[in-house]
Order: structure tokens, then C-alpha cells, then sequence
């Protein structure tokens, strides 16, 4: 079954200094690996995503994620943290099902704290 | 503007009844998801569409019930089965395989 994994269930860094929040997968075939970010009482919205090609993706508010395929992983990171980027980050996997469906599988989120 | 519209955002059910929490979308998406979100756990998927008049249960299903009776509506009914439903449901819509989903802001349900 495929599963996602997040280490960390919060991450502390200093305004100015760059961020990494971790994540790694188990999937049968080539992963389709998202990264959502969600602030207090809102919904979901999404960061970036990796189906194919550079294994550095680029994403909205200055994130960026690096697919590792050999260490299965796709951690986000961003070079100059805000305090406003202050929020609960979700890895997520695709799952395809029986019939074509297809779902989201979410890991269980980390909290990014960013001091000033 | 296109987006998810979930209603309402707050909703207070008494043990032993139903309530229907409401989705909407003007994206012209065909998937259509719900969600639930509890503290510590992630998202877990209750129901899902792929098509009109057509859904899937999700890993939770029990004690919940949808209907796709039109492509941009996806209702959630938690009737009174579900034993612990006070929870954060979240609403999402893609174009389906490999895309990206987007999601409406949310109901927190409380049971009083």
C-alpha cells in the first residue's frame, strides 16, 4: 500500500534561515508526491507537486522540493523562512485504485514554527 | 472567481441526528473528495467521485452517506451511526489522474 511519512510533528527555525520539512514515501511505480500547506481553521493549499522530470521542483511562496528516489524522499525546503510561513505542511502521495479512481494519501502533517 | 465553497463553517449536530455539510465547485472538475481531519492525524478519505451518480467509499466510510447527483455539488450527510463526529471535513475537487486537488475551506462539526 502506498504511505507517506512525516518525521517531524514540528519544526522551529529562526526568520531568515532556511527550512526543510521531511517526507518520505512508499509507493509501488513512480510517485506523484504533493506538498500542501494549511493555516489555522482553513482548507488545504496546494504548494507544488513532482510526476516527472527535475527532481527539483519549484512551487508557490518561494518552496521548492527535492525528490530523492533512492532515498525515497521528498522533502520541502525553502531558503529564507518567514514568519508568515508559520503553518501545518502536508506530504501527500497519489494512490491509484481499482477502475481508475485515484486518491490522495496524506501523511499526518508537521507544524513549521518561524520565529522572528 | 472558481473555486470549492464548503457550508457552513460551523456546525453543532445533538447526539442521534443527521446533518448534511455542503460542497460546491465551479472548476469543472470531475473528482469530487471528502475529508476528515482530526488533530495529529492527517486527512482521511471518506468518500469519493469520479463521475456523476457515481462514488466510492474512502478508508471511513461508516456512518457517513453522499450523492453526485449534479457534477459540481457533493454532499456529506453524517447521520447517526457515526459515533465520533466532531471533527474538521474538508471538501476537494480535481480533474483526476495525477492532479493536483483543490479544497474548500472546511465545516468544523461539533456534536453538543
Amino acid at each position: 500500500a502506498q504511505s507517506v511519512a512525516q518525521p517531524e510533528d514540528q519544526v522551529n527555525v529562526a526568520e531568515g534561515n532556511p527550512l526543510t520539512v521531511k517526507c518520505t514515501y512508499s509507493v509501488s511505480g513512480n510517485p506523484y508526491l504533493f506538498w500542501y500547506v494549511q493555516y489555522p481553521n482553513r482548507g488545504l493549499q496546494f504548494l507544488l507537486k513532482y510526476i516527472t522530470g527535475d527532481n527539483l521542483v519549484k512551487g508557490s511562496y518561494g518552496f521548492e522540493a527535492e525528490f530523492n528516489k533512492s532515498q525515497t524522499s521528498f522533502h520541502l525546503k525553502k531558503p529564507s523562512a518567514l514568519v508568515s510561513d508559520s503553518a501545518l505542511y502536508f506530504c501527500a502521495v497519489r494512490d491509484i485504485l481499482a477502475g481508475g479512481y485515484n486518491k490522495l494519501i496524506f501523511g499526518a502533517g508537521t507544524r513549521l514554527a518561524v520565529h522572528p | 472567481d472558481g473555486g470549492i465553497t464548503q457550508s457552513p463553517k460551523y456546525l453543532f449536530r445533538k447526539e442521534g441526528q443527521n446533518v448534511t455539510l455542503s460542497c460546491e465547485q465551479n472548476l469543472n472538475h470531475d473528482a469530487m473528495y471528502w475529508y476528515r481531519q482530526d488533530p495529529g492525524q492527517g486527512l482521511r478519505l471518506i468518500y469519493y467521485s469520479q463521475i456523476v451518480n457515481d462514488f466510492q467509499k474512502g478508508d471511513i466510510a461508516e456512518g457517513y452517506s453522499v450523492s453526485r447527483e449534479k457534477k459540481e455539488s457533493f454532499p456529506l450527510t453524517v447521520t447517526s451511526a457515526q459515533k465520533n463526529p466532531t471533527a474538521f471535513y474538508l471538501c476537494a475537487s480535481n480533474m483526476g489522474r495525477g492532479t493536483e486537488a483543490f479544497f474548500g475551506q472546511g465545516t468544523r462539526l461539533t456534536v453538543v
